[in-house]
């Protein structure tokens, strides 16, 4: 079975700070893993994915996040947080096996200006 | 490019009425799957399904109801509102290929009084 587990429901960064966001996740089989981001009143947009190969993934906006298998972890992060990366961010782990995702609580981004 | 697109946007029923939130895709993707996003509970699954005239549970299927008579189209049926249905629902779609991500539509917002 796969679940996610995003920790810190709220996290407040001032511009130009880095962002830090955490998600570990438990599986029975190495998983696919991603991270979506919701502006106010969108649907979820994907920020990046970890299928295979490098561990370290970079995505839209400046985002990255590192696989790391003996954690399993899946923490996404920005060097230097912008005003226009107030949102919310979602971690989901999918199964190798099928398309279903699971999706973690998620985390709400506030940056002081 | 339309992606995943959801009607309408917003919708008050009352209790026990009936309705159907729609959900069209024009992707030809063979997966579509409805969540449903409450606070502090991240999306959960409804209902998926992987083709035309095959649909199957989610996490949260009790209450709604669901057919997929064509690629394209995946509806939604609530069959009798209740006020624990108020929420925001997401339509999302996928190829069935192994790593791929999710696209969402913009979600309905619905009410129920």
């Amino acid at each position: 079975a796969q679940s996610v587990t995003q920790l810190g429901s709220h996290v407040s960064v001032s511009e130009g700070a880095l962002v830090l966001l955490r998600c570990n996740y438990s599986s029975s089989v190495p998983p696919y893993l991603f991270w979506y981001v919701q502006y106010p009143n969108q649907g979820l947009q994907l920020l990046l994915k970890y299928t295979t190969g490098a561990t370290l993934v970079k995505g839209i906006n400046g985002f990255e996040a590192e696989f790391k298998k003996s954690e399993t972890s899946f923490h996404l992060t920005k060097p230097s947080a912008h005003m226009s990366d107030a949102a919310e961010y979602f971690c989901a782990v999918s199964a190798p096996s099928g398309n279903q995702f699971y999706f973690g609580t998620g985390t709400s981004l506030t940056v002081i200006p | 490019n339309a992606g995943v697109t959801q009607t309408p946007k917003f919708q008050v029923l009352k209790t026990g009425q009936s309705m159907t939130l729609q959900c069209a895709q024009d992707m030809n993707h063979e997966y579509m799957s409805w969540y449903r996003q409450d606070p502090g509970m991240g999306l959960r699954l409804i209902h998926y399904s992987v083709g035309a005239g095959i649909t199957d549970q989610g996490e949260v299927p009790n209450g709604y109801n669901v057919s997929r008579s064509t690629t394209e189209d995946f509806p939604l049926r609530l069959l009798s509102a209740a006020p624990s249905q108020t929420s925001v629902y997401f339509c999302a779609s996928s190829t069935i290929m192994r790593a791929t991500e999710a696209f969402f539509g913009q979600g309905t917002r619905l009410t129920v009084v």
